[in-house]
């Protein structure tokens, strides 16, 4: 069955500090990978996407993501969290070929501490 | 440009009543796909519409219910409501049937009582 895992439901960080998001994947095809972000009452903001070829993969506001074939893994990260970052971030798996059909993951909510 | 715009912001409705929610996509996109988001979860995936046609439809019950106009705004329907229902409902728009970027709006905030 196709499905996206995100791990952690809730993680908090101080502002300056490291950033890991995790995703793990299941899909029988090769899929197309994405996060979105989404703020309170906002609808979803996509930071980045995977389709193929480098397997690193730059974003919008400083994140990346890398993609791990072998550990069916694509993990979003950034160097130094900002106080803005806090929102819920969700990984989602979709068709080669077409954006429209995600299946999303359950999101991990990053809360940020000054 | 304006983004997606999606209304009513919220509607509260009580059980077995019916609803329709609606969507424009930004100005040139051709495609409207809708997702039901319940508290606590991801996006889940219930109708795509190309071209007023329907491209894709995800595991929901005949209760749910779209159609896209020729100006390519979008309608969902929900008959018979039930209390798990209550969602937030997002419409996403993009340029083409696939492989382009999904733009969403805000959302529609349905409640059943």
């Amino acid at each position: 069955a196709q499905s996206v895992t995100q791990p952690d439901i809730h993680i908090t960080v101080s502002e300056g500090a490291s950033l890991e998001l995790r995703c793990n994947y299941s899909y029988g095809a090769t899929p197309y990978l994405f996060w979105y972000v989404q703020s309170p009452g906002q609808g979803l903001q996509l930071l980045l996407k995977y389709f193929s070829g480098d397997t690193l993969v730059q974003g919008i506001k400083g994140f990346e993501a890398e993609f791990k074939r072998s550990q069916s893994s694509f993990n979003l990260r950034k160097p130094s969290v900002h106080w803005s970052d806090a929102a819920e971030y969700f990984c989602a798996v979709g068709p080669s070929g077409g954006y429209n059909k995600l299946i999303f993951g359950a999101g991990t909510r990053l809360a940020v501490h000054p | 440009d304006a983004g997606v715009t999606q209304s009513p912001t919220h509607l509260i409705k009580t059980r077995g009543q019916q609803v329709t929610l609606r969507c424009s996509p930004i100005s040139g996109h051709k495609s409207v796909s809708w997702y039901q988001q319940v508290l606590g979860q991801g996006p889940q995936f219930i109708f795509q519409y190309y071209e007023k046609e329907e491209r894709g439809r995800g595991n929901f019950p005949d209760r749910f219910s779209a159609r896209q106009f020729p100006n390519y705004s979008s309608e969902l329907n929900v008959n018979a409501l039930l209390l798990g229902d209550s969602a937030l409902y997002l419409c996403a728009s993009s340029q083409g049937n696939g492989g382009e970027k999904l733009f969403f709006g805000s959302g529609t905030q349905l409640s059943v009582l």
